[in-house]
């Protein structure tokens, strides 16, 4: 069964560093998301991505984060200047469709776990 | 008021039980629920997912969803060990999932 999949699994980074996280969708969806889920509490919205624009982001999702989709197949979370509390697990998800109307659910990868030291 | 609640648990069972999860949610114009299962640094896997009120059963599990009383509940038949996890609903809104923090289940053999 198709997969997303994320790289790396853990990085290890320097506060005030830059960061990029790698996603692979899978290969028919057309929606893109971040999540992050900070240890110990739950899954949240960062930003939602759809024919190659920013469609939907949340407050967490400020000047210091972007996202890419560089060629047909990865998409990426990019942090500018970390900062410790950046340290949490970032999931990415795609979907076909992606809204409150579409029956088409959210398939997420394993995430990359992020430490800002 | 949240979005998505749900208690947190842990909820611990014996192996063979009927589990039952719930969730509760603030806005009515949400129209698509979900429960993904989470294991231990591994990212939300989708279980089930429904659209408005009603039931869907997959197996041992079974989701339904009362619109009414805004309400979402996840029952699992003959509970397995390899069930211990935790459950995840989520609410689609536009153009994301809202999470609730999730239920941790333990099935003990």
């Amino acid at each position: 069964e198709p997969e997303v999949t994320q790289t790396p699994s853990h990085q290890v980074t320097q506060m005030g560093q830059e960061v990029i996280l790698r996603c692979v969708p899978i290969s028919n969806h057309l929606y893109f998301y971040w999540y992050r889920q900070i240890l110990g509490q739950k899954v949240e919205f960062l930003v939602s991505f759809y024919n190659n624009e920013i469609s939907e982001k949340s407050e967490i999702f400020d000047d210091q984060f972007s996202v890419e989709r560089p060629d047909g197949s990865n998409f990426t979370l990019k942090i500018r200047s970390t900062k410790l509390e950046d340290s949490a697990m970032y999931f990415c998800a795609s979907s076909k469709t992606g809204n409150q109307y579409s029956n088409q659910p959210q398939h997420f990868g394993d995430g990359t776990r992020l430490s800002i030291l | 008021q949240k979005e998505v609640e749900q208690d947190p648990g842990p909820l611990s069972v014996p192996e063979g039980a009927i589990v039952s999860l719930n969730c509760t949610y603030s806005n009515s114009a949400f129209q698509y629920f979900m429960w993904y299962r989470q294991y231990s640094r591994k990212g939300p896997e989708l279980l089930m997912y429904t659209y408005s009120s009603g039931n869907k059963e997959d197996g041992r599990f079974t989701a339904q969803v009362d619109k009414s009383s805004k309400y979402i509940s996840l029952f699992i038949r003959d509970s397995q060990p390899s069930d211990s996890a935790t459950y995840l609903c989520a609410i689609m809104g536009f153009q994301k999932l809202v999470f609730g923090t999730g239920t941790r289940l333990l099935v003990s053999p």
